[in-house]
């Protein structure tokens, strides 16, 4: 199976910061990447897809690049609703699909 | 409007068999690229992916767990069944269906979810 690693698990930042966070797949999946974000007691909602295409109806503060086996999601400035937890996903080929472990975007 | 809903009972004995049901709406499991599947996530961790359903009637299974699931389909009935044997505490999680879309490209991705159904499993 193929293994997506996230780094930071957590990090705090402050409201108007840029925030990045990345996921390392364990082989090269193309741009077959997703992201979600969770907030708690919720569902995940997607946020991007195919590495760097914006979900409809996402703010265009969210982005993603990278192809092969590193990505990125950034938040260029973070607003008081996107703190929340964020998750990586590969699509590759046929499941079996996986996620990151997710990363936490708390205050400051 | 598509929607997806977790059904199934919120408490299971160790050793039971799960079955659980997802009822969807605004969408057809017979078109191509339509797929639902199961994602389950126990308290404070990750999601974990568990299994998947197409429009074909194909299958797929996480590989820790697939001795264990079975997914089935009623299209006339517009449900998703995942069953899943011998209950063990560890399994006590949040249970997620999802509309997975295989689109052109790499556009594959979870586009609707249910709101989940927590199962505890406990003697």
């Amino acid at each position: 199976d193929i293994q997506m690693t996230q780094s930071p698990s957590s990090l705090s930042a402050s409201v108007g910061d840029r925030v990045t966070i990345t996921c390392r797949a364990s082989q090269t999946i193309s741009n077959y990447l997703n992201w979600y974000q969770q907030k708690p007691g919720k569902a995940p909602e997607l946020l991007i897809y195919a590495a760097s295409s914006l979900q409809s109806g996402v703010p265009s503060r969210f982005s993603g690049s990278g192809s092969g086996t590193d990505f990125t999601l950034t938040i260029s400035s973070l607003q008081p609703e996107d703190f929340a937890s964020y998750y990586c996903q590969q699509s590759h080929t046929t499941p079996p699909w996986t996620f990151g472990q997710g990363t936490k975007v708390e205050v400051k | 409007q598509v929607t997806l809903r977790e059904s199934g009972p919120a408490l299971v004995k160790p050793t039971q068999t799960l079955t659980l049901t997802c009822t969807f709406s605004g969408f057809s499991l017979s078109t191509s690229g339509m797929c639902v599947s199961w994602i389950r996530q126990p308290p404070g961790k990750a999601l974990e992916w568990l299994a998947l359903i197409d429009w074909d009637d194909s299958k797929y299974y996480s590989t820790s767990l697939k001795t264990r699931l079975t997914i089935s389909k009623d299209t006339s009935k517009n449900q998703v069944v995942l069953t899943m044997t011998n209950m063990d505490p560890v399994d006590t999680a949040t249970y997620y269906c999802a509309r997975f879309y295989f689109g052109s490209g790499a556009s594959r991705l979870f586009d609707y979810w249910g709101q989940g159904t927590l199962v505890t499993v406990s003697s």
